[in-house]
């Protein structure tokens, strides 16, 4: 069965201080990956996809990497306002690019 | 980017009685849309999937009867919960795929329906 973890489940971290977030997925044939920020009652905010393994993709202070078995969501310098979950997910089916199985997210905290 | 919108943000009801939640595409087409549910502390959960003109298809364990989802065009899906419980108070999210062209893999999601039934 498919699956898809993220590691730590939640993260402080101080104003300035980088961090990793890993996303580790056993999915045969996959077609894509995308990370997403969710902010506390609020739906997803979509940030990158990454198609094949060696993919990297940034966004201001966010960059993202894919290898064979896992993503990293690198936040560089982060501020306050990257407090927020993130939630990688990939497709769930081979016909469907909407259908995505998400991993339980990443909650990071940044504080001043 | 694309825009979806929902309706209401957020709802309580008796149990027994019924809610209607709407996800609008704002800006763009969507034959398909997208039925997520997220328990507190807990990732989003694929419910259905929305097809315009024709009936939806639901995962595996979701009751069909008891969500009702009807794609009355292609910038409307609605989702009805019948004779909600306590048990189905949650946030209800949808999802629509981006603009062709922008990257039709990209799922746009809408802001969510925080239904709370007591």
């Amino acid at each position: 069965e498919d699956q898809v973890t993220q590691s730590p489940e939640a993260l402080r971290l101080q104003e300035g201080e980088s961090s990793s977030l890993n996303c580790s997925y056993t999915v045969s044939g996959l077609r894509g990956l995308f990370w997403y920020r969710q902010d506390p009652g609020k739906g997803p905010e979509f940030l990158f996809t990454l198609y094949s393994a060696g993919e990297e993709k940034e966004k201001e202070r966010l960059k993202a990497t894919l290898t064979k078995k896992e993503s990293f969501l690198h936040i560089t310098a982060p501020k306050p306002e990257d407090s927020a979950t993130y939630l990688c997910a990939v497709p769930s089916t081979t016909d469907s690019w909407g259908k995505l199985q998400f991993g339980a997210g990443t909650q990071v905290v940044v504080t001043p | 980017g694309a825009v979806v919108s929902q309706h209401p943000s957020w709802v309580i009801c008796k149990s027994g009685t019924s809610v209607k939640i709407e996800c609008r595409s704002l800006d763009f087409q969507a034959t398909t849309m997208f039925w997520y549910r997220q328990f507190p502390k807990q990732s989003l959960m694929l419910m259905a999937t929305s097809n315009e003109g024709s009936k939806a298809t639901y995962e595996q364990g979701v009751e069909k009867d008891k969500f009702l989802i009807n794609h009355a065009s292609l910038t409307l899906s609605t989702l009805t919960v019948t004779s909600a419980h306590p048990e189905d108070s949650s946030f209800y999210i949808c999802s629509a795929p981006g603009l062709a062209g922008a990257g039709i893999d990209e799922q746009y999601f809408g802001p969510g329906t925080r239904l709370t039934v007591t």
